[in-house]
């Protein structure tokens, strides 16, 4: 079965700064893998997703990520933070013949500073 | 409708009491998932029904916990004999009919489980 870990519990960067979530997981092949943004007393919202093909990928609202077959990481970033960009944020994998049980990582919070 | 519509949005019920959570899907979604969200913790899969097909009920926890979906629309998740440790937002997701590939969740803002 797949696994997903999110290294990083809590991060605080200043707006305008850049940011950079990390996710790793743990399969044998290539999953699928998704970044979502879940803002408080919000459902989980997708950012991006990847498949097949290019391994950066575009999201909504500024964010990218690269996908590491190498390092085994889908890692989130974002050029400059606005303050709505505080949320929290879950890396998920779904992977193999039953790809639809997607699994989650803890999550990284994230705080904006003005 | 517009989105995923799960209610109550939030429930506090005493330790031993039934609960339902409700989930109404987006139309035209064949594919509905529940997950339990423990504080601190991801996203921890529960059940997945596809259209007619018998459901994967391979993450429910224990027996207390069931889940159904009537006419392939709306679904409810009950949990029996309610436990503190059962205390959690319960999310459902819905996503498309799988043709060859993986689906898109999308997700309700949950209901959120206080048992006391």
């Amino acid at each position: 079965a797949q696994s997903v870990t999110q290294p990083d519990i809590h991060i605080t960067v200043s707006e305008g700064a850049s940011l950079e979530l990390r996710c790793n997981y743990s399969y044998g092949a290539t999953p699928y893998l998704f970044w979502y943004v879940q803002s408080p007393g919000q459902g989980l919202q997708l950012l991006l997703k990847y498949f097949s093909g290019d391994t950066l990928v575009q999201g909504i609202k500024g964010f990218e990520a690269e996908f590491k077959r190498s390092q085994s990481s889908f890692n989130l970033r974002k050029p400059s933070v606005h303050w709505s960009d505080a949320a929290e944020y879950f890396c998920a994998v779904g992977a193999g013949s039953n790809d639809y049980k997607l699994s989650f990582g803890a999550g990284t919070t994230v705080t904006v500073r003005a | 409708g517009a989105g995923v519509s799960q209610s109550p949005s939030n429930k506090v019920t005493e330790k031993g009491k039934d609960v339902e959570l409700r989930c109404d899907p987006i139309s035209g979604h064949t594919a509905l998932y529940w997950y339990r969200q423990s504080l601190g913790q991801g996203l921890e899969f529960l059940i997945y029904f596809q259209g007619n097909s018998a459901p994967d009920k391979s993450g429910l926890p224990s027996d207390r916990f069931s889940a159904e979906r009537t006419g392939g629309s709306v679904s409810t998740l009950t949990i029996q004999r309610t436990q503190q440790e059962d205390s959690a937002v319960y999310l459902c997701a819905s996503s498309r009919t799988r043709t060859g590939g993986v689906n898109i969740q999308y997700f309700g803002a949950g209901t959120r489980l206080s048992v006391l």
